[in-house]
């Protein structure tokens, strides 16, 4: 069963815009939500994470949003450049305990300069 | 400082041939992880050690995979017989601390294996 739900699987977007990728978790024990960034040949990076106590946290052009509520959260790149090309994971884990990371099924970004 | 170093970077065998792939995580880091990683999917944790011990296993196949850490620092992940959809990137990682805490986790940059 996947535990975290990740969309859309590809994006296309012009140097400039905005590139926005959405999770779904449905375990409400899950209480760190990092984001990861993969290049080809590459293990995942951390990118930005965010804690539940939190709707938003950005840095640079990296934003997540995050609704408690609905159990999703999101990452947005704002002013998009061909080096953030890459394939970017969602993760979620419970700090206590194990720590965990359930990643998403990833989604491929590519910018078209 | 120094990243988690993995080798080989790539293997080709075929199947029920044995494979090790070897780890040495980022100084000083008490936990490591092995995660499997199928083309098109996100990373599945495989073992976590602290230090020397198993934390968790839970999705390790332990009829084919095995794992040690001994002296709580290089670790090595055994696949004995492989099968054809062992075939994946397998990533390993540490973070300073595993257990309470959202430690960063870093990666290596994997094995990836084919199993023809």
């Amino acid at each position: 069963q996947q535990q975290v739900k990740q969309s859309p699987q590809s994006l296309i977007v012009q140097k400039g815009g905005i590139s926005i990728i959405n999770c779904a978790y449905e375990n409400t024990a899950f209480d760190y939500f990092p984001w990861y960034q993969q290049f080809p040949g590459k293990g995942p990076a951390l990118l930005i994470a965010i804690r539940p106590d939190v709707s938003e946290k950005k840095e640079g052009r990296f934003t997540i949003s995050f609704n408690k509520s609905a159990k999703q959260f999101s990452l947005h790149i704002m002013d998009s450049q061909p080096g953030d090309s890459a394939t970017y994971f969602c993760a979620a884990s419970v700090r206590t305990g194990a720590n965990n990371l359930f990643f998403g099924t990833g989604t491929r970004l590519t910018v078209i300069p | 400082e120094a990243g988690v170093a993995q080798s080989p970077r790539y293997k080709i065998i075929e199947k029920r041939q044995s494979v090790a792939f070897w780890c040495n995580p980022i100084s000083g880091h008490a936990t490591l992880y092995w995660y499997q990683q199928i083309l098109g999917q996100g990373p599945k944790l495989l073992i976590q050690f602290q230090n020397n011990g198993v934390v968790d296993d839970s999705q390790l196949p332990k009829d084919r995979f095995s794992a040690e850490r001994l002296k709580g620092v290089d670790s090595t992940l055994k696949i004995q017989p492989a099968k054809l959809e062992d075939s994946a990137v397998y990533l390993c990682a540490s973070s300073l601390a595993g257990t309470g805490g959202a430690n960063e986790q870093f990666f290596g940059p994997g094995t990836r294996l084919t199993v023809l």
